[in-house]
């Protein structure tokens, strides 16, 4: 099955700098890879996505590149500011052997943005 | 558009008893939901996927019997936990795709906290 693995765990950087996120996934027959924010005990919210036939996609301040051949996906976030602070979950999408679609997490980073 | 609720927000059972979850799909219809578990600080952790009309499909690992769900219609799928134990206790998330959103984004429930004493 899918593997998705995210790095780093945790990330603080100041406020007006730049976060990155990377993630990497095992099953090359994975065609779809959201990204989700999530605040302290409320629910993921889908922040931005990117299909595999794209390399790159851009939502004002978050970018997220996706290199098919090397099997890596990364966030990017510039002029970071406090309300970024969240955890961030990398995701990976396939439809597996049985037809149906299954999303595959990874383990999520905690980005603290410093004032 | 696209919301995704769940009941309760928050449960506490005592160990051995059962506890049902809803999630319902307000504004779309859904012939698919995912059910997720979500420990402290860890990832989520696709349980089950929930379809509508037929039975769900389990992931690994996931006892059948003990989570027991039913897609009974178009907007409302259920999470029961039954002989519920200690270890159980965590947060539940259903998630759902609305058909104009395609075949791939999710919307999320707001999450379902069980604890289990």
């Amino acid at each position: 099955g899918e593997n998705v693995e995210q790095h780093p765990s945790t990330l603080s950087v100041q406020e007006g700098d730049s976060a990155v996120i990377k993630c990497t996934y095992s099953d090359s027959a994975s065609n779809y890879f959201p990204w989700y924010k999530q605040e302290l005990g409320k629910r993921p919210q889908l922040i931005i996505d990117i299909r595999s036939n794209v390399g790159e996609k851009k939502d004002q301040r978050i970018a997220v590149t996706l290199n098919k051949t090397a099997k890596h996906f990364s966030l990017h976030i510039t002029e970071t500011q406090p309300e970024d602070s969240a955890v961030y979950f990398c995701a990976a999408r396939a439809t597996t052997t049985g037809g149906y679609q299954k999303v595959t997490f990874g383990t999520g980073t905690k980005l603290q943005v410093i004032p | 558009g696209a919301v995704v609720s769940q009941h309760p927000s928050r449960v506490i059972c005592k160990s051995g008893t059962s506890v049902k979850i809803e999630c319902r799909s307000l504004d779309f219809q859904a012939t698919t939901m995912f059910w997720y578990r979500q420990f402290p600080k860890k990832s989520l952790m696709l349980m089950a996927t929930s379809n509508e009309g037929s039975k769900a499909t389990y992931e690994q690992g996931v006892e059948k019997d003990k989570f027991l769900i039913n897609h009974a219609s178009l907007t409302l799928s259920t999470l029961t936990v039954t002989s519920a134990h200690p270890e159980d206790s965590s947060f539940y998330i259903c998630s759902a795709t609305p058909p104009w959103r395609g075949p791939y984004e999710q919307y999320f429930g707001p999450g379902t906290r069980l604890t289990v004493t």
